[in-house]
């Protein structure tokens, strides 16, 4: 069983510039979710992909977009850097059902710095 | 104020020491409750999940949750150097069809030799 990968897991862009990461997610995840982690902080929560669609959203603006694959993989889209995007970007995947605990198992994470 | 709070840290204990890592939250939606551990640069590794008040053990490891109070605590037995790292509290709650997690900042943990 793989885990959830990330690539790249360093990148440097300068502002105004866009960026891709992606993922794949644990075999037999459907589920995968992004989180944004600032130095010293807890990651948050971007947005969630399921069957290829994003079913939810945090806090983050319409320059942070998504997609999902129908092998369930998963790419994060910035446009328009800022210095605040500075964050490790982290993937997570799980199995959506009704009785599942949702258990989220992450990747290493890609670490995005804008200057 | 923050939806979930955790001490910073840094937490630093002696090799054998008990370790005991606490947040408390705010909103009562919160469903599951979670430890994650991540060691510097690497993502976070799911250490314990629980759903109801209570004491959940998994070898030096006890996940403890007082909905009551809004307080869940980690206690770590017979710490180890390899258990140096950030503890992340996590807390999930249900958006519409489907659900996210609510993360503490993180306390970092020192087990000294």
């Amino acid at each position: 069983e793989t885990g959830v990968t990330q690539s790249p897991t360093h990148l440097i862009k300068t502002r105004g510039q866009q960026v891709t990461l992606r993922c794949s997610s644990q075999s037999g995840h459907n589920t995968v979710s992004w989180y944004q982690q600032a130095l010293g902080q807890g990651p948050q929560f971007i947005f969630q992909y399921y069957r290829e669609e994003e079913n939810g959203r945090g806090n983050f603006p319409p320059r942070f977009s998504g997609l999902q694959f129908p092998n369930y993989s998963s790419e994060l889209n910035v446009n328009a850097l800022e210095l605040d995007d500075s964050a490790l970007y982290l993937c997570a995947s799980s199995r959506l059902v009704p009785s599942n605990t949702g258990e989220l198992f992450f990747g290493e994470g890609s670490r995005l710095t804008v200057l | 104020q923050k939806e979930v709070e955790q001490d910073p840290g840094p937490l630093s204990v002696p090799e054998g020491a008990i370790v005991s890592l606490n947040c408390t939250y705010s909103n009562s939606a919160f469903q599951y409750f979670m430890w994650y551990r991540q060691y510097s640069r690497k993502g976070p590794e799911l250490l314990m999940y629980t759903y109801s008040s209570g004491n959940k053990e998994d070898g030096r490891f006890t996940a403890q949750v007082d909905k009551s109070s809004k307080y869940i605590s980690l206690f770590i037995r017979d710490s180890q150097p390899s258990d140096s790292a950030t503890y992340l509290c996590a807390m999930r709650v249900m958006m519409d069809s489907s659900y996210k997690l609510i993360f503490g900042s993180g306390t970092r943990l020192l087990v000294r030799p």
